[in-house]
């Protein structure tokens, strides 16, 4: 089946690295996203990565994707209280004969928490 | 300038009524998926349609119905078969790449 999990909540310092994880069970997943969700708002995109990459460097962000334990993560460096959403995870399963679906599976969300 | 346009912004519903939530986008995006978030939990889809006049079921379609007559417009009609309706309501589109952009969402409340 199809699932992502993500822990619910993470509170770092001013200035340090987040590091936000997530899970997936669909191996055959062609990309993997992160969106951002401020207070009231919608979702923002973040970033993607494509299955076939293991790592993505975006400025401060950087997405790392180990498909064999299906685990996605996503570093923000120099956190900043701009920085404190809730961020989402979310994946691409294929359909049974191999195309790509337009559907997204989300995870839970991670509140991030950012303290000056 | 370019994006998705949801309104309204808040919107309040009497018991047994029917409302609808507007949708529009100038992306020229053939897809548009809308979703719906309750506290605590991810996005769930409830329909999306990937080309003018034609829709699919997400995976809670029940007591929501929507038109997809132009390309820049996909409205949600939320009905009084609605048993829980109170969530945030978002929309998004996609073009050729398939990655979907969100709108601001509607917060509907039922009194």
């Amino acid at each position: 089946g199809e699932d992502v999990e993500q822990s619910l909540f993470l509170s770092v310092r001013e200035g340090d690295s987040s590091v936000i994880n997530c899970t997936y069970t669909d191996s055959s997943s062609t990309y993997l996203y992160w969106y951002k969700q401020e207070p009231g708002a919608g979702l923002q995109l973040l970033t993607y990565i494509f299955s076939n990459m293991d790592m993505k460097q975006d400025q401060r962000l950087t997405v790392l994707l180990n498909k064999k334990d299906k685990h996605l993560s996503l570093r923000i460096a120099d956190t900043q209280t701009g920085d404190s959403a809730i961020y989402f995870c979310a994946e691409t399963p294929r359909l049974n004969y191999g195309g790509a679906t337009n559907k997204l599976i989300f995870g839970t969300g991670t509140l991030l928490a950012v303290q000056p | 300038d370019g994006g998705i346009t949801q309104s309204p912004k808040y919107l309040f519903r009497k018991e047994g009524q029917n409302v609808t939530l507007s949708c529009e986008q100038n992306l020229n995006h053939d897809a548009m998926y809308w979703y719906r978030q309750d506290p605590g939990q991810g996005l769930r889809l409830i329909y999306y349609s990937q080309i003018v006049n034609d829709f699919q079921k997400g995976d809670i379609a029940e007591g929501y119905s929507v038109s997809r007559e132009k390309k820049e417009s996909f409205p949600l009609t939320v009905t009084s078969a609605q048993k829980n309706p109170t969530a945030f309501y978002l929309c998004a589109s996609s073009g050729d790449t398939d990655t979907q952009y969100f709108g601001p969402g509607t917060r509907l409340t039922v009194l």
